[in-house]
């Protein structure tokens, strides 16, 4: 049973354009979120969180949402850029579970010049 | 700052052949370590975690075992690899936040 799933294996943009990456969860003990950017053959990259208490946190050209009664978050990236292009993964931890990462099964993002 | 290193980069190893990947992690004390492992069009799995020297568990029953020597050290082996053991593994750290970060990741081949 997949707990955390990001249901658009991938997802094209326009440089420039907002890139939205959807991800839902199923458990509602997650109190914390995060989304990592991993380009192939390297590690995943930490971009940004949020606690179970925000709904909203920025950090330059991304920004993620939180949508506790839907059990969603998304991450936006505006403006997109061809560096951007990589593989998102969302991730959820519980204090109750000792903070262990939950992955969804990612999204790749391509974003064309 | 902290640094998490991995070796080897990439691995080609056959069928029945054991397995030894490292993990090393510098600049923190007593980090939490974590094995993941990537499977080609899939997402990250945990494998093992651990919250001390000596301290391991697993996530998922397989033919792999990890081990913590030292405290800023993970390794993950197998005595013998089968072809489903191929895939891209990761070594995280975290300290007391949430925030895990990444090495950079082994790619493992099977044959």
């Amino acid at each position: 049973d997949q707990q955390v799933k990001q249901n658009s294996p991938s997802l094209s943009v326009q440089e420039g354009r907002i890139s939205i990456l959807n991800c839902d969860y199923t458990n509602s003990m997650f109190d914390y979120f995060l989304w990592y950017k991993k380009y192939p053959a390297e590690g995943p990259t930490f971009l940004i969180s949020i606690s179970s208490i925000k709904d909203k946190n920025e950090d330059g050209r991304f920004t993620v949402f939180l949508n506790k009664s839907a059990k969603h978050l998304s991450l936006h990236i505006v403006p997109s850029q061809p560096g951007d292009s990589a593989v998102y993964f969302c991730a959820a931890s519980s204090n109750n579970a000792g903070n262990m990462l939950t992955f969804g099964g990612g999204t790749r993002l391509m974003v064309k010049p | 700052s902290q640094t998490i290193h991995q070796w080897p980069a990439t691995l080609v190893q056959p069928v029945g052949s054991p397995l030894s990947l490292e993990c090393t992690v510098e600049g923190t004390s007593n980090p939490n370590l974590y094995w993941y492992r990537q499977a080609a069009g899939r997402g990250l799995q945990l494998l093992f975690y651990s919250v001390g020297i000596g301290q391991i568990s697993s996530e998922v029953p397989q033919n792999l075992s990890a081990s913590r020597p030292q405290d800023r050290q993970f390794i993950l082996s197998s005595k013998k690899l089968l072809l489903s053991d191929s895939g891209f593994y990761l070594c995280a750290w975290s300290d007391l936040a949430d925030t895990q970060y990444f090495g950079p990741g082994t790619r493992l081949t099977v044959l």
